[in-house]
């Protein structure tokens, strides 16, 4: 079966410092891997995504994502935060089923500061 | 409009009342998907649409009723909620029988039962 932990559930960083958000999976097959974001009373956005071609993914607005097979682990990095980055993000892992079936962690607050 | 809609964006109702959220996608994908997100919970999945027919039903209360009624539409009945339905309502399409296993969420409806 398929499962994804976010090893954190907060994150404080400041402005203008990395940002390091962890995500290992479970998967008894090569699965697509997925982060998306989301900012308050919105819906979840697409950051980016993992499909078996390279492993180091770049998304949206300066966020890129390392797939490590023999860690298996997908953590989320940006050199530089910024104040816009404030948001819940989660790690996604693809499901098996007849439809695009996924499965979420439970997500991982980021708070920016100053 | 482009990508996925939803309405209203936010709804207050009484637990005797019934009302209907609608979620209307414009990518063309033949998958649509009803998730409840609740304060301090993962995201939970509740139903699955694959070319109109109703393929995952994740023991979701009858109080909540789903319709497809083509591709591009979907919605949820909704009638003699509890308190504890409060949540946020996402709908995601995306499109079966290919690589992409991409889900694209709609900005969700805000529910409020009193």
């Amino acid at each position: 079966a398929q499962s994804v932990t976010q090893l954190d559930s907060h994150v404080s960083v400041s402005e203008g410092t990395p940002v390091l958000l962890r995500c290992n999976y479970s998967s008894s097959y090569s699965p697509s891997l997925f982060w998306y974001v989301q900012h308050p009373n919105k819906g979840l956005q697409l950051l980016l995504k993992y499909t078996s071609a390279a492993t180091l993914v770049k998304g949206i607005n300066g966020f890129e994502a390392e797939f490590k097979k023999s860690e298996t682990s997908f953590h989320l990095t940006k050199p530089s935060a910024h104040m816009s980055d404030a948001a819940e993000y989660f790690c996604v892992v693809s499901g098996r089923g007849g439809y695009n079936k996924l499965i979420f962690g439970a997500g991982t607050r980021l708070a920016v500061h100053p | 409009e482009t990508g996925v809609t939803q309405t209203p964006r936010h709804l207050v109702m009484g637990m005797t009342n019934k009302k209907s959220l609608k979620c209307e996608q414009h990518l063309g994908h033949n998958a649509m998907y009803w998730y409840k997100q609740s304060a301090k919970k993962p995201l939970e999945l509740m139903f699955v649409y694959s070319l109109e027919e109703r393929v995952e039903n994740n023991s979701v209360p009858s109080r909540f009723s789903p319709e497809c009624p083509n591709s591009s539409h979907l919605f949820l009945h909704l009638h003699t909620l509890q308190p504890e339905d409060s949540a946020l309502y996402l709908c995601a399409s995306s499109q079966t029988g290919t690589q992409d296993e991409t889900q694209y969420f709609g900005p969700g409806t805000r529910l409020l039962v009193l």
